[in-house]
């Protein structure tokens, strides 16, 4: 079982609609959680962290579930600017590396 | 605007040959991390230096693969002998600490074709 599973996608999404997108990870010991985005051809970029209580950051909102070890990430009021694949990331207590999902591609269509 | 370098952005190479990549971190960031991704695996992370000591590369094939920090600008990763295998975007990141999250800021990559 892989360590952070995701949906591969793609989800297609009319501009303007609300979208979400969920990601387990199976490790108890993660202890930082984080969705990163990445558009074709380019480098990983932090979107946002995710905290215990929820946070939002714009039209960007993520939940985290640790009973559960789930992540989500909704996107209200989406953009065109918004398509490219999005990356679930786990870290680990006491490790400072990284643990990527394989991402879930998004397309918002016009 | 600081961001992590990474050179050369694009490499064709025949297998057997040595490959060298280069990544300069943020000023200031005492950790760098080199990552692979592929299609298949995605990003997996290959070791990762903290002010220039190696603290973790249990990711990395060792028997070809090695990563250097001769200094705080520069951190290296060499692979030789290259194999078709090894075809894949190498990305370095550098990170510190800020508030409750240790953020990692990537460089664009190295992509790297072996022939």
């Amino acid at each position: 079982r892989k360590e952070v599973e995701q949906d591969p996608g793609p989800f297609n999404v009319p501009e303007g609609a609300t979208v979400a997108f969920n990601c387990t990870y199976s490790n108890s010991a993660s202890q930082s959680f984080f969705w990163y985005r990445q558009d074709c051809r380019k480098e990983p970029k932090l979107l946002m962290s995710v905290y215990s209580s929820g946070n939002e950051d714009g039209r960007f909102t993520a939940q985290l579930n640790r009973a559960s070890q789930y992540i989500s990430l909704l996107i209200r009021d989406s953009k065109l600017s918004d398509s490219a694949t999005y990356l679930c990331v786990v870290k680990r207590g006491g490790a400072d590396g990284l643990t990527f999902g394989k991402g879930t591609h998004l397309i918002i269509q016009p | 605007d600081a961001r992590v370098t990474q050179t050369p952005r694009d490499k064709v190479t025949e297998m057997g040959q040595e490959v060298t990549m280069r990544c300069q971190p943020i000023l200031g960031h005492n950790t760098v991390f080199w990552y692979r991704q592929t299609m298949m695996q995605g990003l997996e992370l290959l070791a990762y230096f903290r002010n220039r000591a190696p603290l973790d590369d249990s990711g990395m094939p060792k028997d070809r693969f090695s990563a250097e920090m001769p200094d705080a600008t520069l951190a290296t990763l060499k692979i030789q002998p290259s194999e078709p295998r090894d075809s894949a975007v190498y990305f370095c990141a550098s990170g510190t600490h800020k508030d409750r999250a240790y953020e990692q800021y990537f460089g664009p990559g190295t992509r790297l074709t072996v022939t």
